[in-house]
């Protein structure tokens, strides 16, 4: 079975603090995919980020950094230094070898206080 | 500017009425979903269609129906079956072919029965 968890359902911290978002996933797959995205309040979901399993590396983008761990089966995000307008819901997604069906974990909905 | 573009992007229904909503891509993406958002949840799967005159059903396709005659065009028809049908929605597309395609998203619908 084909699983996302964020347990996080709310964050809030203040500018300029750093916040980590938790996503565990499950699958059966060797081969798979692993997104991050982006809701603001306006709704639309904006890519961050696409990982694929063969690849353990970390990424950063700006203030954004993405640790993957298959063994804990875990694809964090931190951002660092949090601006207000960082403050979005958060979707971690999973696709796998059965063509193109895309998982979503129930997001994390992170407040950025000034 | 390529991209998906949904409308309306707030319709009200009144109880035991159809209502289509439309959703458009110039990207010239093969696939193309149908998602249901309710407040503080994830995305559930409405349809999917892989290819022009063919589409497939998701987790949650009960009291909903689609069509795919054009490549770019993927309407959602919420009929008066669907017990529950206010929530936001949203399409999507992926190149289709190979797995590990990454999913886009259009702007979203806002659909509330009155």
């Amino acid at each position: 079975a084909q699983k996302v968890t964020q347990a996080q359902t709310e964050i809030s911290v203040v500018e300029k603090e750093d916040v980590t978002l938790d996503c565990v996933y499950e699958t059966r797959d060797t081969t798979y995919y692993l997104f991050w995205y982006k809701q603001p309040p306006s709704g639309e979901l904006v890519f961050l980020i696409r990982r694929n399993s063969f690849d353990e590396q970390n990424e950063i983008s700006g203030r954004y950094s993405w640790n993957f761990q298959k063994s804990t089966s875990s694809f964090n995000f931190t951002i660092t230094a949090s601006q207000v307008v960082d403050s979005a819901v958060y979707f971690c997604a999973l696709s796998g070898v059965n063509f193109n069906k895309f998982y979503f974990g129930s997001g994390t909905k992170l407040n950025v206080k000034p | 500017d390529g991209g998906i573009t949904q409308s309306p992007k707030y319709l009200f229904r009144k109880e035991g009425q159809n209502v289509t909503l439309s959703c458009e891509q110039n990207l010239n993406h093969d696939a193309m979903y149908w998602y249901r958002q309710d407040p503080g949840q994830g995305l559930r799967l409405i349809y999917y269609s892989q290819i022009v005159n063919d589409f497939q059903k998701g987790d949650i396709a009960e009291g909903y129906s689609v069509s795919r005659e054009k490549k770019e065009s993927f309407p959602l028809t919420v009929t008066s079956a669907q017990k529950n049908p206010t929530a936001f929605y949203l399409c999507a597309s992926t190149p289709g072919g190979s797995s590990g395609n990454t999913i886009y998203f259009g702007e979203g619908s806002w659909l509330t029965v009155v």
